[in-house]
């Protein structure tokens, strides 16, 4: 069984240009979280979506922005970026809402690097 | 607001000896998830503890879910240099998912 998959693998922007990082769920799957870890520090949560809906963002700004597509995989779009935006931008899926138990399961990330 | 406190935050060990990560809440949590990440990659799944009480062994390490369901611990036996990484516990509630700090470990050879 595939595991979830991002790309692309590595990003370089310049300061005020667009990102946007894409993932895709294990199958089967059908919430996808993004995550944002700067170096050397722990996850911050950013957002939440399943079955193609946002069902909860973490504290960051509007420019942050994804939505999920009918097959589930999801985009993360970073609008205005800043050099603070450089991280490692992680995705995870899990099985989806109504479970109790909802274990996630991690992609390889995206490194975004802004100059 | 539901908070993941572990530690110690840094640690450095030789080979062959034993530590223990803990992870502690003052919430409740229907489950506990413990990940090791490696530098630039993702988390990687360790355990899954459901049921307060629980203990999992995996190989040298072993897991433990509080009674109450608000704390775990990692315990390592005779760690490796292929253990080195940043272990991250994460809580599992209603619509949520709460990562702990986590706790860098390096062990030498």
């Amino acid at each position: 069984e595939a595991g979830v998959t991002q790309s692309p693998t590595h990003l370089i922007k310049t300061r005020g240009q667009q990102a946007t990082l894409r993932c895709s769920p294990i199958s089967g799957h059908t919430s996808v979280y993004w995550y944002q870890q700067a170096l050397g520090l722990g996850l911050q949560f950013l957002l939440w979506y399943d079955e193609g809906e946002e069902r909860n963002r973490g504290n960051f700004p509007p420019r942050f922005s994804g939505r999920q597509f009918p097959n589930y995989s999801s985009e993360l779009n970073v609008n205005a970026l800043e050099l603070e935006d450089s991280a490692l931008y992680l995705c995870a899926s899990s099985r989806g809402t109504g479970a109790t138990q909802e274990t996630q399961y991690f992609g390889p990330g995206t490194r975004l690097l802004v100059l | 607001t539901q908070l993941l406190e572990q530690s110690p935050q840094f640690l450095s060990i030789q080979e062959g000896e034993n530590l223990t990560v803990y992870c502690n809440s003052s919430s409740v949590f229907s489950s506990l998830q413990w990940y090791r990440q490696e530098p630039g990659e993702g988390p990687v799944l360790l355990v899954t503890v459901v049921t307060g009480g629980e203990v999992k062994k995996l190989k040298r390490l072993t897991f433990q879910f509080g009674d109450a369901r608000k704390d775990s611990s990692l315990h390592i036996t005779a760690a490796q240099p292929g253990d080195t990484g940043l272990y991250l516990c994460a809580g599992t509630g209603t619509y949520k998912y709460i990562f702990g700090t986590g706790t860098r470990l390096k062990v030498l050879a």
